[in-house]
């Protein structure tokens, strides 16, 4: 399967500030995303990190207030920008790899105070 | 639009006993079905997944799945939990795109 790396694992951040998420795979692959997970509820998507060129960004996320880059096949990153209260979740990058599998990042759990 | 509903939040079940968590899917094509695993603390583990073929899903960890298209079902059992099951567990419809709804999960206890 594929390893996922991302970081930082968790972060405790000052309303107003950006904080950037790295997500880091072991091999090339065409497909990453980048998910939310408020607390206590389920997965929602962010945007497609397309290889190259502009995210695709889900109704109800902007690329002002998560701008995400993805320079090559192995990494993207994610921006939390001006980040509030209403920010605190798990943000988790996943990756589609060989058979049709989608894996997940351990995720990074934010608080912003 | 796609959704997927997960109709349990919380079930408690024996150390030994079977387990059935379900799952019923809304999309207009065939849909691309998985089942997660999220433990505390963790990420999401992929339990198994189906896109064609036989309906009958093997996973790990002794899971498996049922695709009943005609129910619009997609539930995960296993024959005797372990106390290691414990976990929180999300079914995912998604299609060629990759892009997926996660239902809101269901809590699993395991009582000795």
């Amino acid at each position: 399967s594929a390893v996922i790396s991302q970081k930082p694992s968790r972060d405790i951040c000052q309303r107003g500030t950006s904080l950037t998420i790295q997500c880091q795979v072991d091999s090339q692959v065409t497909m990453m995303f980048w998910y939310r997970q408020q607390p206590g509820q389920s997965l929602t998507l962010i945007a497609t990190a397309n290889q190259g060129s502009e995210a695709t960004y889900e109704s109800g996320f902007v690329i002002d207030k998560f701008p995400i880059s993805r320079p090559n096949l192995t990494f993207s990153t994610l921006t939390v920008s001006n980040m509030s209260p209403e920010d605190s979740s798990i943000y988790l990058c996943s990756v589609k790899w060989g058979n049709e599998k989608l894996f997940f990042g351990s995720g990074t759990q934010l608080s912003v105070l | 639009a796609q959704s997927v509903t997960q109709p349990d939040i919380h079930i408690t079940v024996s150390e030994g006993a079977s387990l059935e968590l379900r799952c019923n899917y809304s999309y207009g094509a065939t849909p691309y079905l998985f089942w997660y695993v999220q433990s505390p603390g963790q990420g999401l583990q992929l339990l198994l997944k189906y896109f064609s073929g036989d309906t009958l899903v093997q996973g790990i960890k002794g899971f498996e799945a049922e695709f009943k298209r005609s129910q619009s079902s997609f539930n995960l059992r296993k024959p005797s939990v372990h106390w290691s099951d414990a976990a929180e567990y999300f079914c995912a419809v998604g299609a060629v795109d990759y892009k997926l709804s996660f239902g809101a999960g269901t809590t699993v206890t395991v009582r000795a």
